[in-house]
């Protein structure tokens, strides 16, 4: 079945890079795309960005001067990466997959992100 | 950018009640909408895609309609299992962009 599952260091120090894998199963990275949201503390979804099926990435504005999102086929995982973090960024980081009707019909449980020295 | 305004931020509403909330669009989005349902300390889930279609396994008292620029999820008869987080989301253009969100709750 299908299945996302988001990996990464709980505490990140400030001005240093975050790293979070999404590993995916039951689903080719090659048929769909994936989603990177993300949710401070008490507070609403925001769209982080994207890696499509065909390997192109889109990123949200304010965070793209930081962003980046790769992916390796092979081992169905998806990566995030984003420098210069500070105590904004932290979040709840999810993974999710567009499927054939759109957007987010599958979630990962999400990561929590601490930015803290 | 396109900007989404969810409306209201949070409503109280009694059991059986009908519920209405709403995202409008800064820009033409189509059917480019989709609703999803967070409890606290759970992954979004997604009840409408399409801007109508409701999500298999959703009860069929959750739907969804459009006017216009505005868009609304509605609950015909609220269920104490309806309490939670209620989020719009655009995908017709990157980037994608959420509602601020609904926080419902039971009065």
């Amino acid at each position: 079945q299908v299945q996302l599952k988001e990996s990464g260091p709980g505490l990140v120090q400030p001005s240093q890079t975050l790293s979070l894998t999404c590993t995916v199963s039951g689903f080719s990275l090659t048929s769909n795309s994936i989603h990177w949201v993300r949710q401070p503390p008490g507070k609403g979804l925001e769209w982080v960005g994207a890696i499509w099926s065909g390997g192109s990435t889109d990123y949200n504005l304010a965070l793209k001067s930081r962003l980046s999102i790769s992916r390796d086929t092979s081992k169905s995982q998806v990566f995030l990466k984003m420098n210069s973090l500070q105590t904004e960024d932290t979040a709840i980081y999810f993974c999710s997959r567009e499927g054939n009707s759109g957007s987010g019909d599958y979630w990962g449980q999400g990561v929590m992100v601490t930015v803290s020295s | 950018d396109i900007q989404m305004t969810q409306s209201p931020s949070s409503l109280s509403a009694s059991l059986g009640d009908r519920v209405t909330i709403t995202c409008r669009a800064s820009q033409d989005i189509g059917n480019f909408l989709t609703w999803f349902q967070q409890k606290p300390g759970k992954s979004p889930r997604r009840m409408i895609y399409g801007a109508t279609n409701l999500e298999d396994g959703v009860p069929s008292r959750f739907s969804g309609s459009r006017s216009g620029s505005d868009y609304s999820l509605t609950i015909s008869s609220l269920e104490s299992e309806d309490v939670a987080d209620y989020h719009c989301l655009q995908s017709i253009q990157c980037p994608h962009s959420f509602g601020a969100g609904t926080k419902l709750e039971l009065k």
